[in-house]
């Protein structure tokens, strides 16, 4: 089995600032996890993805996450958001055991940003 | 290329009707997935389909069913529709069984059912 925790639901941030979303993980296998962005009324654009190799994984519009295997965490960051950012954001892991197949994801984290 | 496209993006139906929810992957891609997305529950996987096979399944009521065609393209069905089956429903595709890894959403289809 594999959950995932996003710590925070709302993260309220003024424009220029950087920010971090939290997001945990727990699964008996290894796993890949990404990161998505949902803006409303669309559907989940992919920021970026750990698959394997470096931790530091850089994504689309200046994101980047690093995986933590010991801390079980795969934390988004920017270091100066944009009113644009203003979205709701996933973190999502998939087993990578080809057994597992599944896909679970965390329950989102509004992020808003405010001039 | 083209996106994933959904159909339709909204649909109003009552307790008891049933729906059928359309995605067209993009080209070349073989793999659909579908997912629920509600405020209480999140984003839930529903089914994976791949060569016109179901290869995995979510934790979801038999009412729930999908299949997949010759071209790909992949329909969704609810029978029975009751209230908490409002959603936001999304299909994903990708190129090959399994291929999270290179997933792709659709728009969605909101789903309310009175």
């Amino acid at each position: 089995a594999q959950s995932v925790t996003q710590l925070d639901s709302q993260v309220p941030v003024f424009e220029e600032a950087p920010v971090e979303l939290r997001c945990n993980y727990s699964s008996s296998v290894s796993v890949y996890l990404f990161w998505y962005v949902q803006y409303p009324n669309q559907g989940l654009q992919l920021l970026l993805k750990y698959l394997s190799g470096s931790t530091l994984v850089k994504g689309i519009n200046g994101f980047e996450a690093e995986f933590n295997k010991s801390q079980t965490s795969f934390h988004l960051r920017k270091p100066s958001v944009h009113i644009s950012d203003t979205a709701e954001y996933f973190c999502a892991v998939y087993g990578a055991d080809t057994n597992a197949g599944k896909s679970t994801f965390g329950d989102g984290t509004t992020l808003t940003v405010k001039p | 290329k083209a996106g994933v496209t959904q159909t339709p993006r909204y649909l109003i139906k009552t307790r008891g009707q049933q729906v059928t929810l359309s995605c067209s992957p993009i080209s070349g891609h073989r793999s659909v997935s579908w997912y629920q997305q509600t405020p209480g529950q999140g984003l839930q996987f529903l089914f994976e389909y791949f060569s016109e096979t179901q290869r995995n399944k979510g934790n979801f009521p038999g009412r729930f069913s999908g299949r997949q065609f010759s071209n790909s393209r992949s329909e969704m069905n609810v029978s029975t529709l009751e209230l908490g089956d409002s959603a936001l429903y999304l299909c994903a595709s990708s190129l090959e069984a399994g291929g999270f890894e290179t997933q792709y959403f659709g728009p969605g289809t909101r789903l309310l059912v009175l």
